[in-house]
């Protein structure tokens, strides 16, 4: 049983397409995140929900836009696909908005964009 | 603003040597302090975290890490690596009263046989 699993586990796409990743927890958390880790390592937030509520929106293009179903799930679709939109991008659930909690990650989703 | 300094990308290491993994933050608030662990192709793993009271915090896999306030520091330690524990370490810092986790750009530990 996988806590936190995304689809598809690698993304190959030309730049201009329209592309969605899906994330689903079983752990019963309230809060979900996206996160970008680039090519050197770096990870960097970009989306937060919590009970299906958008809390954190950092300063992500419009090209990106997160869409929660219901409280388990939480996916991503980003249009218009750039070659620096090449990364791996992890899902991540916590039981509440507290970071002292600790985040369960997903297991990434490498996009490349030819 | 706060920031997080691993400062070593790369550290290698023979099989039962003992390791430090270096980490220092810079906040104006009070923080909670994380180290996760991440394996080659899977997700970061929680390893410890320090919320408050005993500076030394013991996690899974017999790391444990010590809260240096003076120092701002939060460095990740273990006294006899494996082959096993060869992955990306990621120092983390959450500010308190925010929903935000700073990540570390990642230590590379790499034990040799």
């Amino acid at each position: 049983d996988t806590a936190v699993s995304q689809t598809p586990k690698y993304l190959v796409t030309q730049m201009g397409n329209d592309k969605s990743i899906k994330c689903e927890q079983n752990l019963g958390h309230d809060t979900m995140y996206w996160y970008k880790q680039d090519s050197k390592k770096f990870l960097k937030i970009m989306f937060s929900y919590n009970n299906k509520e958008l809390i954190i929106n950092e300063t992500v293009p419009n090209r990106f836009s997160p869409k929660s179903p219901d409280k388990a799930h939480l996916n991503l679709h980003i249009n218009s696909l750039e070659l620096g939109d090449s990364a791996v991008y992890f899902c991540a659930s916590s039981p509440g908005q507290g970071f002292q909690y600790g985040y369960t990650f997903g297991s990434g989703t490498r996009l490349t964009v030819v | 603003a706060q920031s997080v300094t691993q400062l070593d990308s790369q550290v290698p290491v023979f099989e039962e040597a003992p390791v430090e993994l270096r980490c220092n933050y810079s906040s104006s608030v009070s923080v909670y302090l994380f180290w996760y662990v991440q394996y080659p192709n899977q997700g970061l793993q929680l390893l410890l975290k320090y919320l408050s009271g005993s500076t030394l915090v013991k996690g899974i896999n017999g790391f444990e890490a010590e809260f240096n306030k003076s120092q701002t520091s939060f460095h990740l330690r273990k006294p006899s690596v494996h082959i096993s524990d060869t992955a990306e370490y990621f120092c983390a810092v959450s500010p308190r009263g925010t929903y935000k986790y700073i990540f570390g750009t990642g230590t590379r530990l790499k034990v040799l046989a």
